[in-house]
């Protein structure tokens, strides 16, 4: 049973271009929330995707964006990227938007602005 | 929203030795309390959780206790070993989008 996979693992990218990170949830669950977990922080929420839409959203800017696909998977977009957009960023899912309470975690895409 | 702080941000135990960390949280509406274990380049891991109908839930070596009206909950690890060195987040849930507010983390070592 795979648990939840995040790609690339590592990325570089320079100021204004733009990134886009993907997920796969665990198998079986429908919900997808994306975090931000800056070096030596706790994670932040940036927004949560269920039945593909977003159904919460965190204090960050429009330039973060995300979509759900039919199959469950998500992906995440920073646009007009800023060095302070360099941070761990983490996928999370859970089952029935997430009224099961209990969030898996992926590894992480580690995104480094220069 | 929600506001979790986190006490302290660094601990250090000897093997054996129990370590304890707290979080106090703001809304009182906050119904679910998850802490998770992160190793170096690793991604955060559930530990244990408690829901807020429950003052304590204890787990082999670890427990966590929840204070609904003083609005803070704590973490108890007994007989420390040097795989527990880690750096442990609690969170709080105040609605049931499941979005959750974590703590700024405590880096544990535990010392052979």
């Amino acid at each position: 049973d795979a648990g939840v996979t995040q790609s690339p693992t590592h990325l570089i990218k320079t100021r204004g271009q733009q990134v886009t990170l993907r997920c796969s949830p665990k198998s079986g669950h429908d919900t997808v929330s994306w975090y931000q977990q800056a070096l030596g922080q706790g994670p932040q929420f940036i927004f949560q995707y269920y039945e593909e839409e977003e159904r919460q959203r965190g204090n960050f800017p429009d330039r973060f964006s995300g979509h759900q696909f039919p199959n469950y998977s998500s992906e995440l977009n920073v646009n007009a990227l800023l060095l302070g957009d360099s941070a761990l960023y983490l996928c999370a899912s859970s089952l029935d938007g997430g009224q099961s309470g209990e969030l898996f975690f992926g590894e992480g895409s580690r995104l480094t602005v220069l | 929203g929600e506001n979790v702080e986190q006490h302290p941000s660094t601990l250090s135990v000897q093997e054996g030795d129990s370590a304890v960390i707290k979080c106090t949280y703001s809304d009182s509406a906050s119904n679910y309390f998850p802490w998770y274990k992160q190793e170096l380049g690793k991604r955060p891991q559930l530990i244990i959780d408690i829901r807020s109908n429950v003052g304590e839930k204890k787990d082999q070596r670890i427990a966590v206790t929840l204070n609904k009206t003083a609005k803070h909950f704590s973490l108890h690890i007994t007989e420390t070993q040097p795989e527990d060195s880690a750096v442990y987040f609690c969170a709080a849930r105040y609605n049931a989008g499941n979005m959750l507010t974590f703590g700024g983390g405590t880096r544990l070592m535990v010392k052979p």
